[in-house]
């Protein structure tokens, strides 16, 4: 069974549309990030969050908002659907308890806007 | 700014061995990540350094000189399976990891 999972997986939306993504993990972590990857750049991080009462704006954060409903579960809205938000999409997970601090992927969500 | 700069892609022959080179300008360091990525795929935890010098992991090894900003993934004897991308990844003063393009890694038979 995945420890981090995403859905959809796959998503063509419309410019204007709302959309969103959702995460779930079974892995007991409080560390939640959501990142976006695009050809030829690194991953860009969206949001994070800490605790269910911890939400922090990334590197990316304008046209995007999220809501942690609970420790195991941190969903991504796309308000206004834009083609430059097209992307491969990926939620993310760490323990804060872990002295490396490495964090677990999802499988990803594949987002086209036309 | 903040900077992590590895070569876009390399290819190698299956058996060999193969140096992967990052080099990072950060606001402040906490440790450095490698990471692999199959096309379509989730990235997945190579290695983490924080202190100079090598740590080795089976086929893999990873190196850091922070004094250089410089680190390197060692992969020895290469099999198909390693065709993938590899993505460095630093850990700011914020606790927050600045990714790099990633490396394509081509593995010819």
């Amino acid at each position: 069974d995945a420890d981090v999972t995403q859905t959809p997986r796959n998503r063509i939306t419309k410019t204007g549309k709302r959309i969103m993504l959702e995460c779930s993990q079974t892995k007991g972590h409080d560390r939640m990030y959501w990142y976006r990857q695009d050809p030829g750049l690194g991953l860009r991080l969206i949001y994070y969050s800490f605790d269910v009462k911890d939400i922090n704006k990334g590197e990316i954060s304008d046209g995007y908002s999220v809501s942690r409903q609970a420790q195991a579960k941190f969903s991504l809205s796309l308000e206004s659907a834009i083609p430059n938000q097209t992307a491969l999409y990926f939620c993310a997970t760490s323990d804060l308890g872990q002295d490396s601090g490495e964090q677990f992927f999802g499988p990803g969500t594949r987002l086209t806007v036309l | 700014g903040q900077n992590i700069d590895q070569p876009t892609e390399m290819t190698a022959t299956e058996g060999a061995i193969v140096q992967i080179n990052c080099t990072y300008q950060t606001s402040g360091f906490n440790g450095l990540f490698w990471y692999q990525q199959h096309a379509g795929e989730a990235p997945t935890f190579l290695s983490y350094n924080v202190l100079d010098g090598l740590e080795e992991k089976g086929r893999f090894s990873s190196f850091l000189s922070r004094s250089k900003g410089y680190s390197y993934l060692l992969l020895k004897e290469l099999q198909m399976k390693d065709s993938a991308s590899y993505l460095c990844a630093v850990r700011d003063s914020n606790y927050q990891l600045i990714w790099g393009a990633g490396t394509k890694l081509i593995i010819k038979p």
